[in-house]
């Protein structure tokens, strides 16, 4: 079924800037198109960012879009999220998860970002 | 964007009942339809796909059928590990969106 491991949360001030990790084992890392999520906490869930198998193709959501930036490298197994520019409002738990065909499946288990001053 | 709303909000059940959850999407969505079950402090979970295809180790008590705009998540016999958040997802287009989610509670 395969594991992610997500890193690289933290505070950070707003303006701002973070870069999310995340590590795939059991996975055919390759093989995979990609997406980060993030929640609100005791909130609704966000799709913010795709990526495919290769990199070539992305997608963001218009809250992120021109701020944040998704890639991988698949030497390493590894997904990334560059976040520039945070806002308070960018507060919340990040996902990774594979996005296989009409479906985000598996999901790691999340790392907190916190935007404050 | 696809909107999608879920009812009810809130579900108060007991063990064994057979419990519905309803997504309605503000386009057809043509059964690109996923059903997630997310309990507190972990990540969601993937129950069904493509609206009634069960996920592989997901109870057989667990389905989902519709169409279109409507579809619905069903547990048959609710067990006492199914009490969680529920949530819908559209995948026909992009930005993939979420319903608010349906907490059942006993």
């Amino acid at each position: 079924e395969g594991h992610l491991l997500e890193s690289g949360g933290g505070l950070v001030q707003p303006g701002g800037s973070l870069r999310l990790s995340c590590a795939a084992s059991e996975f055919i890392f390759v093989r995979h198109e990609m997406i980060w999520v993030r929640q609100i906490p005791g909130k609704g869930l966000e799709w913010i960012a795709y990526i495919n198998n290769n990199g070539a193709s992305v997608h963001y959501a218009d809250s992120v879009k021109g701020r944040f930036t998704i890639s991988r490298d698949n030497t390493k197994s590894s997904l990334f999220l560059q976040m520039n520019s945070l806002r308070v409002d960018d507060t919340g738990i990040y996902y990774c998860a594979g996005n296989p065909r009409g479906r985000f499946d598996p999901w790691g288990q999340g790392t907190l970002v916190t935007v404050s001053s | 964007d696809i909107q999608l709303t879920q009812s009810p909000f809130f579900l108060s059940a007991s063990v064994g009942d057979r419990v519905t959850v309803t997504c309605r999407a503000s386009h057809d969505i043509s059964s690109f339809l996923a059903w997630y079950q997310q309990k507190p402090g972990k990540a969601p979970k993937l129950l069904i796909y493509d609206a009634s295809l069960l996920q592989i180790g997901v109870p057989s008590r667990f389905s989902g059928s519709g169409s279109e705009t409507e579809y619905t998540l069903t547990i048959t016999s609710l067990q006492p590990e199914d009490f969680a958040t529920y949530f819908c997802q559209q995948l026909k287009s992009y930005p993939y969106t979420f319903g608010p989610g349906t907490k059942v509670d006993i």
